[in-house]
């Protein structure tokens, strides 16, 4: 079964506006990562958060990290068309491996 | 992009036939995986590589052989495909940072 599972799962927002997805997981982590999906394409990293770290910003991305709730949120401020696509939460295992979420699909109406 | 190329990236072809994927990249990174995305199932790790020759199996493995006789290379071999393999097909790379670097992916269909 997978280890991530990301909520909604789908997201449909106007231009300008803020989006936030959600990500819970089930066993202990090392960290969490955000990927995001362009339509036909491959995932491209956006961040990563380690389990001692409670939330991160880069750039128009803000990620929290709830350990105790096992859970992650991304938010992606100011929204933008280009920032349609879908978004995966990867949480690794051992051994390098990770598990992936099934995504939101995000899209932003200009 | 990271320097990663898969080969072919469409494929069409018929139950019972084998099927190679290849995976190519140019970064020397160490770890090189195999995954496979369906719609409702998100991302399944396949198989996964540590090194040269060093393989070990993901959570879908069952149909699927890989190999890694070079750092460079990762091949994904369908030995007998069926209809279920029909997927699109992704590689990733590793180094020692936890981010994967993902390749365009190879759109499989099995007839």
């Amino acid at each position: 079964s997978q280890q991530g599972e990301e909520d909604p799962q789908a997201l449909s927002i106007q231009e300008g506006e803020n989006a936030t997805m959600n990500c819970s997981y089930k066993t202990s982590i090392n960290n969490l990562q955000w990927y995001r999906q362009n339509s036909g394409r491959g995932l491209v990293h956006l961040i990563l958060i380690r389990s001692n770290e409670r939330e991160k910003h880069s750039g128009r991305l803000r990620v929290t990290l709830d350990t105790s709730k096992k859970s992650s949120s991304l938010l992606i401020t100011a929204s933008r068309a280009a920032d349609t696509a879908s978004y995966f939460c990867a949480t690794d295992r051992t051994g390098n491996q990770f598990y992936f979420g099934t995504g939101t699909s995000l899209t932003v109406i200009p | 992009d990271a320097g990663i190329t898969q080969s072919p990236r469409h494929k069409v072809t018929e139950t019972g036939t084998p099927v190679t994927l290849r995976c190519h990249q140019t970064e020397n990174h160490r770890y090189m995986y195999w995954y496979r995305q369906d719609p409702g199932h998100g991302l399944r790790l396949i198989h996964y590589s540590y090194g040269v020759k060093d393989t070990d199996k993901g959570e879908v493995s069952d149909g699927y052989s890989v190999s890694r006789s070079k750092t460079e290379d990762f091949l994904l071999t369908l030995e007998s495909a069926t209809s279920s393999q029909t997927s699109v097909y992704f590689c990733a790379i590793s180094g020692n940072t936890d981010t994967q670097y993902f390749g365009p992916g190879t759109r499989l269909t099995v007839l």
